[in-house]
């Protein structure tokens, strides 16, 4: 079975650092993008950006620039979504997803989100 | 930076109705790689429609896409009330804000 298997739910304080993870399994983790989306309480799916990490490339848009970074490790098939100092305007449900070229550059699998909660 | 704008940003319908969901793109791409989610409260996004107008795996085939350009369609022939959700559209680099689709 092809999936995303998130961490779990994160609670922290502003200006703390964090990575969430998102571990992929049943296919070839390093030929598909993949992206991180975030999604505020009560509002709509926000791209972030996405990493191929079959060579590490990464494109960010343009709000998420220099806020955060995202990464990849091929070795145990992970991808990674790094604060280095939370705000409390971070807080959000965070999902991966495999973008597929099959699907002509959607997102047809999904992880079941992570939540992040910052306050002091 | 592409910008999709949906619309209604609410549609109120009755279970067997049929339903049109709008999503338009600021700009136009020569390939129409549009795509529509549906989410349920508590759940992840889900893939229905990729390329525009092709249905996703195990989606049924009351849900159709169509479009081109900068303007597209979701279409819910007739409604399910397992279709009561948030539907959004989405093209490389950007979402559009969701249509919730709500039982009237």
């Amino acid at each position: 079975e092809v999936q995303l298997v998130q961490s779990g739910a994160e609670v922290k304080k502003p200006g703390e650092s964090l990575k969430i993870s998102c571990k992929g399994s049943g296919y070839s983790f390093t030929t598909y993008w993949i992206g991180w989306v975030r999604q505020m309480p009560g509002k709509g799916l926000q791209w972030m950006g996405i990493i191929y990490p079959g060579d590490s490339e990464t494109r960010y848009t343009p709000s998420f620039q220099g806020q955060v970074t995202i990464s990849a490790d091929n070795s145990i098939s992970t991808a990674y979504l790094h604060w280095s100092s939370l705000k409390a305007s971070d807080t959000a449900m965070y999902y991966c997803a495999r973008l597929s070229s099959r699907y002509e550059d959607a997102f047809d699998i999904w992880g079941q989100g992570t939540m992040v909660t910052v306050s002091s | 930076e592409i910008v999709l704008t949906q619309s209604p940003g609410t549609l109120s319908l009755s279970p067997g109705e049929r339903a049109t969901l709008s999503c338009r793109a600021s700009q136009s791409f020569s390939r129409s790689y549009l795509a529509w989610y549906q989410q349920k409260p508590g759940q992840a996004p889900r893939l229905l429609i990729y390329g525009a107008s092709s249905r996703a795996t195990g989606i049924p085939d009351r849900f159709s896409g169509s479009g081109s350009g900068t303007d597209f369609t979701l279409t819910i022939s007739r409604l399910d009330p397992e279709d009561f959700a948030v539907y959004y559209c989405q093209q490389y680099g950007a979402f559009g804000q969701g249509t919730k689709l709500e039982i009237k």
